[in-house]
């Protein structure tokens, strides 16, 4: 029962750089969530998505895309990656409670 | 608005000690309310939930009960160990919409 999965689990990118973080869930659950977390902050939401094909801004949705590909993957992707980036990275995805991965680390430099 | 206040960290206690951390809320309807714990490096687990008003969540010696006169959930322990080292979020939901403290750091001390 792997719950909710995300990739990769540590990540470097350089100013401007691409990159997609990816999250499975194999819970069935329509709600997504994309978190950052960040020292004092705490979570904070980025994009949510309620169910295959919708998806909403959250709170720091900036810089950010998302696309909820079918009821079971839900991915981040930064077009441009800043250092204002660097965080860590949680997904999660919820039915009466929420479940969570164990984040990604990203840093940018 | 939406939102959950709970007390700034970091919080250092010596073993055996009683811990209180205190959470309050503001929501319109009535949320289900959520303690998740989260170890060095992992992801955030649930640790309790309530889901109405005088409801008590409890797990592994932490309680928290949902006092929906004075919109708070504080969690409480009675005598905290090293293993509780942790960072404990309050959270709260709206049909799916999450959100969530900022968190507070607990050190436990031998």
């Amino acid at each position: 029962n792997a719950g909710v999965t995300q990739t990769p689990k540590f990540q470097v990118l350089k100013t401007g750089q691409s990159m997609t973080l990816q999250c499975a869930q194999d819970m069935n659950h329509n709600s997504m969530y994309w978190y950052r977390q960040d020292p004092g902050m705490g979570l904070r939401l980025i994009y949510y998505s309620a169910s295959e094909g919708t998806t909403d801004k959250g709170e720091v949705p900036n810089g950010y895309n998302v696309s909820r590909l079918n009821k079971r993957e839900f991915s981040l992707r930064l077009e441009s990656a800043a250092p204002s980036q660097t965080s860590v990275y949680f997904c999660a995805s919820s039915y009466r409670r929420a479940f969570f991965g164990q984040g990604t680390r990203l840093t940018v430099v | 608005g939406n939102s959950v206040t709970q007390m700034e960290g970091p919080v250092t206690l010596s073993e055996e000690a009683f811990l209180t951390i205190n959470c309050t809320y503001t929501a319109t309807g009535y949320p289900s309310l959520f303690w998740y714990v989260q170890y060095p490096g992992e992801g955030l687990q649930l640790l309790l939930k309530a889901t109405k008003a005088d409801d008590k969540g409890s797990n592994k010696g932490f309680e928290a009960t949902y006092r929906k006169e004075t919109t708070s959930f504080h969690l409480e322990k009675g005598s905290v160990q090293v293993s509780d080292s942790a960072v404990y979020f309050c959270a709260r939901n709206t049909g799916n919409q999450f959100y969530f403290g900022t968190g507070t750091s607990l050190t436990v001390i031998p």
